[in-house]
């Protein structure tokens, strides 16, 4: 199976200011044959559900803004939130699916305002 | 609008049973894989089950921590997803969602999941 860890566990960042998720999976995730990294970021807020913000490791979801990226390949992967917004208060997860369904979701990194 | 919305979640008791329904609008429903996670309090998510389309078998996959005890299944003409929870434990306490992948094909192999439920909240308790 393959095991999804993220670091750090959580951040606190001041508004307008970076904040960086690593993801690392102990498999490489990406599939040689279309050369895509089968690796999504989620955005969970209290109360309210997984928001999909970034698939196939960079492709930003519909209608997520564009301060939000993510990079990476083969088994190290950065969700990057260019200048944090309070609206951005929430755990973030990365979801590996490689493997067969559903893949394997990381512990969940949380980010506040410091 | 592409929606699901689940329902049914309520207070049980430990040993007793609850079923959770996912209602589906916007899309073929009989077209898509299904999957059901939850989250329980101060956890991160966890996947519970996933029903294939009829086109791929409709067969089920499980959770280790809630196999035997949980069953998925699916009605395509009313566009609904069930989840039957038998033999409960405190532990099973959690909001459960359902969740959609983006594309057909997506019952014979993992993808990104772009549709997610609001989500009902299981509670058990004695």
């Amino acid at each position: 199976d393959i095991v999804v860890t993220q670091s750090p566990d959580s951040l606190a960042v001041s508004l307008g200011e970076r904040a960086t998720i690593n993801c690392k999976s102990s498999q490489s995730v990406l599939y040689s044959s279309n050369n895509k990294n089968y690796l999504a970021w989620y955005q969970k807020k209290p109360g309210q559900p997984p928001k999909l913000l970034i698939y196939w490791a960079s492709t930003r979801e519909s209608g997520v803004p564009d301060r939000f990226s993510g990079s990476g390949s083969g088994t190290d992967f950065t969700l990057t939130i260019s200048s944090l917004q309070a609206e951005d208060v929430a755990v973030y997860y990365c979801h590996q699916y490689y493997s067969p369904p559903p893949g394997t979701f990381g512990p969940g990194t949380k980010v506040e305002i410091k | 609008e592409v929606q699901l919305v689940e329902s049914g979640g309520g207070l049980v008791q430990p040993g007793r049973s609850l079923r959770l329904s996912c209602t589906a609008s916007g899309f073929t429903f009989g077209d898509y894989a299904l999957n059901w996670f939850r989250q329980a309090p101060g956890k991160g998510l966890e996947w519970v089950g996933f029903i294939r389309s009829k086109a791929y078998g409709g067969t089920t996959e499980y959770a280790a921590s809630v196999k035997g005890r949980f069953t998925v299944s699916r009605d395509d003409p009313k566009s609904i997803a069930y989840l039957q929870m038998n033999s409960l434990k405190t532990e099973d306490t959690a909001v459960y969602y359902c969740t959609r992948p983006p594309f057909q094909y997506c019952s014979s192999t993992s993808c990104y999941l772009d549709v997610w439920g609001q989500g009902t909240t299981v509670t058990v308790s004695s």
